[in-house]
């Protein structure tokens, strides 16, 4: 069980280049999220996916698209890079049967550098 | 908006030290509350958690008791070890759907041996 599992570790972009994210799960959650880390400010949530096919904006979506045609996956693309992107991205992912105080679990983080 | 306030950091503590982490929140209903753990380098761990009022959370020395009444959920362990040291992360949810996160800005804590 390789749990959450996030590549790249670590990515340098240049301002207005675009990439993806990936973020992959093995446990058959439902439910899977991104997150940025920003010092000071604690986890924020990006965007997020309740099923395949289904997704829906968190508190900070803009310049971020995804989309879930797998169970499985869940990629965060970056469509212009800006240096306000600069951040630790975190997938998380959870079991939609779990009820109340459901457990998330995280990936490593994916250290994305824009200059 | 559901919000967590937790103690800044950094925690600079002796081995075998009592540790507290403040931490308050402010929701509508009845939240989750959660500890996390991130250790150098690593992702989020869940510590602990406690899904009503008056339960306590445990989990490898730590302890944390959910209080409607001042609403707080504080982060203590009696006796700190130099492989604790980590950032905390105190947490909320809703109860129902999918039970969005809120995250406090974390405290990193810090003990020598």
């Amino acid at each position: 069980n390789a749990g959450v599992t996030q590549t790249p570790k670590f990515q340098v972009l240049k301002t207005g280049q675009s990439m993806t994210l990936q973020c992959a799960q093995d446990m058959n959650h439902e439910y899977m999220s991104w997150y940025r880390q920003d010092p000071g400010m604690g986890l924020r949530l990006i965007h997020y996916s309740v099923g395949a096919g289904i997704t829906d904006q968190g508190e900070v979506p803009n310049g971020y698209n995804v989309s879930r045609s797998t169970t499985e996956d869940f990629p965060l693309r970056l469509l212009s890079a800006a240096p306000s992107q600069t951040s630790v991205y975190f997938c998380a992912s959870s079991s939609r049967t779990s009820g109340s105080g459901r457990e998330q679990y995280f990936g490593p983080g994916t250290r994305l550098t824009v200059t | 908006g559901n919000s967590v306030t937790q103690m800044e950091g950094p925690v600079t503590l002796s081995e075998e030290a009592f540790l507290t982490i403040n931490c308050t929140y402010t929701a509508t209903g009845y939240p989750s509350l959660f500890w996390y753990v991130q250790y150098p380098g690593e992702g989020l761990q869940l510590l602990l958690k406690a899904t009503k009022a008056d339960d306590k959370g445990s989990n490898k020395g730590f302890e944390a008791t959910y209080r409607k009444e001042t609403t707080s959920f504080h982060l203590e362990k009696g006796s700190v070890q130099v492989s604790d040291s980590a950032v905390y992360f105190c947490a909320l949810s809703g109860s129902t759907g999918f039970q969005k996160l809120v995250f406090g800005t974390g405290t990193r804590l810090l003990v020598s041996p």
